[in-house]
């Protein structure tokens, strides 16, 4: 069975970085092909894909938000950590990471999801 | 920059079929392949449909999706419905990013 779930503040203040957590299990991403990604959903809005990184340590991110955005793994710890600079009111949001499936550039499954609130 | 379409919502009664459409801004749909998530109330989303036309295990064959070429678009078609399946859809491609559509609600009363 593939979990993955998401940890790290529900509250930062306007300006702070934000630091995700994605801890899965299930599957390895020293796998060939594989590679974890986070998209996040601000309330009632849509999914927005926001960067992914593959078992290689190729990293892929949003081209809207590529300054803002870092993505690394620790393949013995099977974690996958997000860290998004100068938050904003805007970027609240339910932040999801998923497992990223090669060739037909898929997201399954998906983690339960994590609401960060952007506010002083 | 590539973008998918969807209509905003639609409805239809129990055991019916809905489709639901997802039109591609450029390029052709077809050069990769697209995804369909569910995304119920207060959850995450779950795949319904991936590669265009496949079904995860677990989902009933009440789903199907397909490409059409001539109109740059792909659709979710849903038979049988059933009111579990009110829910969120969102397509999904690649263009040297991930896109997703804007979503759709299915409302089934």
């Amino acid at each position: 069975q593939i979990t993955l779930k998401e940890s790290g503040p529900t509250l930062v203040k306007p300006t702070q970085t934000l630091t995700l957590t994605c801890t899965f299990s299930g599957f390895s991403l020293s796998t060939s092909g594989v590679g974890v990604g986070w998209i996040r959903q601000p309330p009632g809005k849509a999914l927005e894909w926001l960067a992914l990184i593959y078992w290689d340590d190729d990293k892929r991110y949003s081209p809207s938000l590529k300054s803002r955005l870092t993505i690394t793994k620790d393949t013995s710890k099977n974690q996958v950590v997000l860290t998004m600079t100068n938050m904003d009111p805007v970027d609240t949001a339910t932040y999801y990471c998923a497992r990223g499936l090669p060739i037909s550039f898929w997201f399954d499954p998906w983690g339960q999801g994590t609401l960060v609130t952007v506010s002083s | 920059n590539f973008m998918l379409t969807q209509p905003h919502s639609v409805s239809e009664s129990p055991g019916k079929t809905v489709t639901i459409s997802c039109t591609g801004s450029s390029g052709s749909i077809a050069s990769n392949y697209v995804q369909w998530y569910q995304q119920r109330p207060g959850s995450a989303p779950t795949t319904v449909i991936y590669e265009d036309n496949q079904r995860p295990s677990g989902v009933p064959d009440r789903f199907s999706g397909s490409i059409d070429s001539s109109s740059n678009s792909a659709s979710l078609t849903i038979s049988g419905l059933k009111t579990e399946d009110e829910a969120d859809y969102y397509c999904q491609s690649y263009d040297s990013r991930w896109v997703f559509g804007g979503g759709t609600k299915l409302t089934v009363l």
